[in-house]
């Protein structure tokens, strides 16, 4: 399909590991958003990458949580030393060119659970 | 700071009922505001968005209309169905460098027949 998509759709991780998840943006759009979505928190934005330009990190809520986009393309949303509050699903989205007036397309999310 | 209140849920209808979802927003300048829709087992996808002050955006029978006066964009529909059992999710795109989409908590519908 065309649409965004993640890997893995669902992980369990042991509290104090690491942790990659994985965005495949629409092709094409060069604006791509991480997002987490937890009880009690709602939809909170995380990273911003837009093309080649420094990315938005203002979102990301500790230093264990870091962000790369290679060649402007695949993002890995890493979060290392993993806690029981990072448990969250965590939404990657894309746009065409990330301005404030266009539709951001979600993918399906991983679903993160640590124990 | 900037935020969006949306209506606590669960809402419960029955079918054929009229829907409203109060949604305000707080921030600078002209965002863009959006209604994003998550249905059981699926990802998160947009319903309706309108751009600047006054626009009506419409989708599948649901309608919001962005008023900056009031810093609102409710979303309504004439008559619900079962299908329409979802959550719903107000947000805004700010301008500037970062488009970032900041949510409301969202609304758990509920449709019964």
């Amino acid at each position: 399909g065309a649409g965004v998509s993640q890997s893995p759709s669902n992980k369990v991780t042991e509290k104090g590991k690491d942790v990659e998840l994985r965005c495949d943006p629409i092709s094409g759009h060069t604006a791509l958003y991480w997002y987490r979505q937890s009880l009690g928190q709602g939809l909170e934005f995380l990273i911003y990458f837009q093309g080649n330009s420094a990315p938005d990190k203002s979102g990301l809520p500790s230093d264990r949580f870091s962000a790369e986009r290679t060649g402007g393309s695949v993002s890995t949303l890493t979060i290392q030393r993993t806690q029981q509050e990072d448990s969250a699903v965590y939404l990657c989205a894309s746009s065409a060119a990330g301005t404030h007036q266009e539709t951001q397309y979600f993918g399906p999310g991983t679903r993160l659970l640590v124990l | 700071g900037d935020s969006v209140t949306q209506m606590e849920g669960p809402v419960t209808l029955s079918e054929e009922a009229f829907l409203t979802i109060n949604c305000t927003y707080t921030a600078t300048g002209y965002p863009s505001l959006f209604w994003y829709v998550q249905y059981p087992g699926e990802g998160l996808q947009l319903l309706l968005k309108a751009t600047k002050a006054d626009d009506k955006g419409s989708n599948k029978g649901f309608e919001a209309t962005y008023r900056k006066e009031t810093t609102s964009f409710h979303l309504e529909k004439g008559s619900v169905q079962v299908s329409d059992s979802a959550v719903y999710f107000c947000a805004f795109g700010q301008g500037g460098t970062a488009s970032k989409l900041t949510f409301g908590t969202g609304t758990r519908l509920q449709v019964t027949l």
